[in-house]
């Protein structure tokens, strides 16, 4: 069955300091990855996807993720946090059956990440 | 562009009500989602569409929850009869049909049951 790993319930990370939100997955075929951000009262945010290509994704605000398929990872990163990073953040992998595909997601149980100035 | 628009923001009724949450999906997306979230079980997935046609409802947690899609530009979840136990966040989202790119949410309904 397919899943989404988000070992982490929260990060805490200074700010201006490298910050690594992680995220595994298990799905059958190729996997299509996505990132969401999720501000208090306010629905999810996409940030970036990785669906083919290059394994380093670049989305919004600065973040990216590093697609690893022998670790079945998609990792988000991003260089310098920002206080106004704190929020909760998504990883999802697009569901598959039969061999096939849906346009469901599967989502990960999020992580909190706490941006401290 | 206009995104996924809910409605009402909030909604506090009493145990028993009935409660007719509202969704407008952006325009043009085939694909139409509602998700619950609470802190106990996170974001669950309720019940999806594809082009007005409901194809996966096997989140719906009872069959007091029902949903319509009756055009592209609409759709309800409604609870019939409400209970405190369905307080949650309730969310709306939509994409294309070529599961290459995301889905989009709206902000979400905050229900109260009382």
């Amino acid at each position: 069955a397919q899943s989404v790993a988000q070992p982490e319930d929260q990060v805490n990370v200074a700010e201006g300091n490298p910050l690594t939100v992680k995220c595994t997955y298990s799905v059958s075929g190729n996997p299509y990855l996505f990132w969401y951000v999720q501000y208090p009262n306010r629905g999810l945010q996409f940030l970036l996807k990785y669906i083919t290509g290059d394994n380093l994704v670049k989305g919004s605000y600065g973040f990216e993720a590093e697609f690893n398929k022998s670790q079945t990872s998609f990792h988000l990163k991003k260089p310098s946090a920002l206080v106004s990073d704190s929020a909760l953040y998504f990883c999802a992998v697009r569901d598959s059956f039969y061999g096939g595909a849906t346009n469901k997601l599967i989502f990960g149980t999020g992580t909190l990440l706490a941006v401290q100035p | 562009d206009a995104g996924v628009i809910q409605s009402p923001r909030h909604e506090v009724t009493e145990m028993g009500q009935e409660v007719t949450l509202r969704c407008k999906p952006i325009s043009g997306h085939d694909y139409l989602f509602w998700y619950r979230q609470t802190m106990m079980r996170g974001l669950e997935l309720l019940i999806y569409f594809n082009n007005n046609v409901p194809i996966d409802d096997s989140g719906m947690p009872e069959d007091r929850f029902s949903a319509k899609m009756p055009n592209a530009s609409f759709s309800t979840l409604k609870i019939q009869p409400s209970e405190p136990r369905d307080s949650a966040v309730y969310f709306c989202a939509s994409s294309d049909n070529t599961g290459r790119q995301p889905q989009h949410f709206g902000d979400g309904t905050r229900l109260s049951i009382l």
